[in-house]
């Protein structure tokens, strides 16, 4: 079956330290995306991209970091200097800007906590 | 600054008790409205993408329709499972970007 994993499900992490969020799609999708959610907020877009070695910061990008060395792949990178890293983050994918297909599907999420 | 704003926050209904959410939004450009739905602690699932207004979609008990302004989600007959968080989001611009509401979060109650 065509999906998008994230893992893990659940992250805790102490203060200071950098952490890693995986996700993975084997829908042949071009674009890939990360957003936060927070409770009582939509969904705040960090990075995108759009193809493989490229990508841009979206609305919240300060104290994170991501790759896109395989279009299958896009890892994001939650840094120490990410002053309320404790949130829901959501990876998803489309087929990207070229030839339509603008919906996003989403993966499972990841839940961090930070202590 | 494109906006997106549903509304109500959040609905309980009786089993079968028809209703509609709101999504109202403001965009320099509309590419695309889109709703969702999310379970609690779930990534959303998508549900429906409409274009331009005057388009309608269905998919069970639901139909959306959209306006210049906004867009409806019906839900007819409603059932206990249709109790979720239902998200409305725009695409404007160029990469696909999305601009999500804050959700409805609907209990269909028996």
């Amino acid at each position: 079956d065509g999906g998008i994993t994230q893992s893990p499900k659940y992250l805790f992490r102490k203060e200071g330290q950098n952490v890693t969020l995986s996700c993975e799609q084997n829908l042949n999708h071009d674009a890939m995306y990360w957003y936060r959610q927070d409770p009582g907020q939509g969904l705040r877009l960090i990075y995108y991209s759009q193809i493989v070695n490229d990508f841009q910061k979206g609305d919240i990008a300060e104290g994170y970091s991501v790759s896109r060395e395989k279009k299958e792949s896009f890892p994001l990178t939650v840094t120490s200097a990410q002053k309320n890293p404790t949130a829901f983050y959501l990876c998803a994918s489309s087929q990207g800007a070229i030839g339509g297909g603008y919906e996003q599907y989403f993966g499972p999420g990841t839940r961090l906590t930070v202590t | 600054e494109d906006q997106v704003t549903q509304s109500p926050e959040a609905l309980r209904l009786q089993e079968g008790e028809s209703s509609s959410l709101n999504c109202s939004y403001t965009v320099s450009g509309l590419r695309g409205l889109f709703w969702y739905r999310q379970d609690p602690g779930k990534g959303p699932e998508f549900l429906f993408t409409l274009y331009s207004a005057g388009e309608e979609k269905e998919k069970e008990r639901l139909k959306a329709t959209l306006t210049k302004k906004e867009s409806f989600l019906h839900i007819t007959a409603p059932k206990p499972e249709d109790s979720a968080t239902y998200l409305c989001a725009v695409g404007t611009g160029g990469g696909n970007k999305l601009t999500f509401g804050t959700g409805t979060q609907l209990k269909v109650e028996l």
